[in-house]
């Protein structure tokens, strides 16, 4: 069995942090895909990033990067500098061969 | 140019109605969803459709009834509304093939409200 959490349930921060979404995927597959989706208030939700289950190189795009580490199951989102707009729920989505799970989110607030 | 597009926005109506809400994508993609997000933004599949066969039918009400012509739309039909429906319903697609390897593009959601 698959399981996805998400141990922070709503984080604040004020504008210009740095804060760090955390993920654990447990698993027995080998192969797996790791996504992050962003939902802000106006409630679409968005692609932000993937990582396939063999990479484990830390990546930086923009303000966003990102660590997954397989020893640990551990899949964390950092957004560098965070602004209001960065305000939303974000979730992290493992896949695998007919399997879309989302975990329960981590609500961001931005203050500014 | 919308890529994922779903009708209605929103949806009230009265229990025990039947209802339809329609999706269709631009993007080429051969694997389409539909997910419910509960009210506290719990997100789970439902249905998923790849070049218009069914390959995941997560446990769901038979009430609750998918259907794809073709690749481009897989629409949701659903009899008997309970209160329990009440949800937004996001409907997506990726190309994919069901590997899971593909981000997933949704559209804007429609709400679903119960009275």
């Amino acid at each position: 069995a698959q399981k996805v959490t998400q141990a922070q349930t709503e984080i604040s921060v004020v504008e210009k942090e740095d804060v760090t979404l955390d993920c654990v995927y447990e698993t027995r597959d080998t192969t797996y895909y790791l996504f992050w989706y962003k939902q802000p208030p106006s409630g679409e939700l968005v692609f932000l990033i993937r990582r396939n289950s063999f990479d484990e190189q830390n990546e930086i795009s923009g303000r966003y990067s990102w660590n997954f580490q397989k020893s640990t199951s551990s899949f964390n989102f950092t957004i560098t500098a965070s602004q209001v707009v960065d305000s939303a729920v974000y979730f992290c989505a493992p896949t695998g061969t007919y399997k879309y799970i989302f975990g329960t989110g981590t609500r961001l607030k931005v203050l500014a | 140019d919308t890529a994922v597009s779903q009708t209605p926005k929103y949806l009230v109506t009265q229990m025990g109605n039947d209802k339809s809400i329609k999706c269709e994508q631009n993007l080429g993609h051969d694997t389409m969803y539909w997910y419910k997000q509960d009210s506290k933004k719990f997100l789970k599949i439902m249905f998923s459709y790849n070049n218009k066969e069914l390959i995941i039918n997560e446990t769901v009400p038979n009430r609750f009834s998918p259907k794809s012509p073709d690749k481009a739309h897989l629409n949701l039909h659903i009899n008997s509304l309970e209160l329990g429906d009440s949800a937004v319903y996001f409907c997506a697609s990726s190309q994919d093939l069901g590997a899971g390897r593909s981000a997933q593009h949704f559209g804007d959601g429609t709400r679903l409200s119960i009275l």
